[in-house]
């Protein structure tokens, strides 16, 4: 079963705009939660990562937002260039097992 | 470059066939992963090692897969007697335990696997 699941699969968004990619999961046990960017034929690149001891962090135009009553987190992409047009895939761990859990990935297309 | 390296970066071979992958982690990483993934699908957890000890395998690991590493460097990736559902990306991460924490998990590039 899924044990992160994204929404939405698929985003469009103009230059300049903010993309929002939310996450959810089930695990409580979970407490380490990445972002990872994909372009074409590459493989995941880590982009931004939260733990659940803080609601926010924010790096450069990525920000994730965590809510852990929700068990949700999000990822936001400020001022989107065309260059960010990628897969985005939230993922999460639990302390002591590092197996990462993906969820299935939002394709996002930044138009100029 | 001082990242993950994966080798080849594509593979096709024909059913029934064995093919083997190989990961060159960073260089003091500790913990090597092995993951799969198929199209529009995030990547699926294989297995993974902490120096040359192989600590956990997913049930997604038949017994057709084997994985290797062997002086707690780099890592192979063997899968016999191929099916044409073995056809993915092969993905190999690595990450420096520090004891207690979660690591962060650097991924290669990839081995595509095609299965005719």
């Amino acid at each position: 079963q899924q044990q992160v699941k994204q929404s939405p699969q698929s985003l469009i968004v103009q230059k300049g705009g903010i993309s929002i990619i939310n996450c959810a999961y089930e695990n409580t046990a979970f407490d380490y939660f990445p972002w990872y960017q994909q372009f074409p034929g590459k493989g995941p690149a880590l982009l931004i990562a939260i733990r659940p001891d803080v609601s926010e962090k924010k790096e450069g135009r990525f920000t994730i937002s965590f809510n852990k009553s929700a068990k949700q987190f999000s990822l936001h992409i400020m001022d989107s260039q065309p260059g960010d047009s990628a897969t985005y895939f939230c993922a999460a761990s639990a302390r002591g097992n590092n197996r990462l859990a993906f969820g299935k990935g939002n394709q996002v297309v930044v138009i100029p | 470059d001082t990242g993950v390296s994966q080798n080849p970066r594509h593979k096709i071979t024909k059913r029934g066939q064995n093919v083997t992958f190989r990961c060159d982690p960073i260089s003091e990483h500790n913990r090597l992963y092995w993951y799969r993934q198929t199209l529009g699908q995030g990547p699926e957890f294989l297995t993974y090692f902490q120096n040359e000890a192989q600590l956990e395998k997913s049930r997604l690991l038949s017994d057709r897969f084997s994985a290797e590493r062997p002086k707690g460097s780099f890592s192979t990736l063997e899968i016999q007697r191929t099916e044409q559902g073995d056809s993915a990306m092969y993905l190999c991460a690595s990450s420096l335990e520090r004891g207690g924490s979660t690591d962060t998990q650097y991924f290669g590039p990839g081995t595509r696997l095609t299965v005719l």
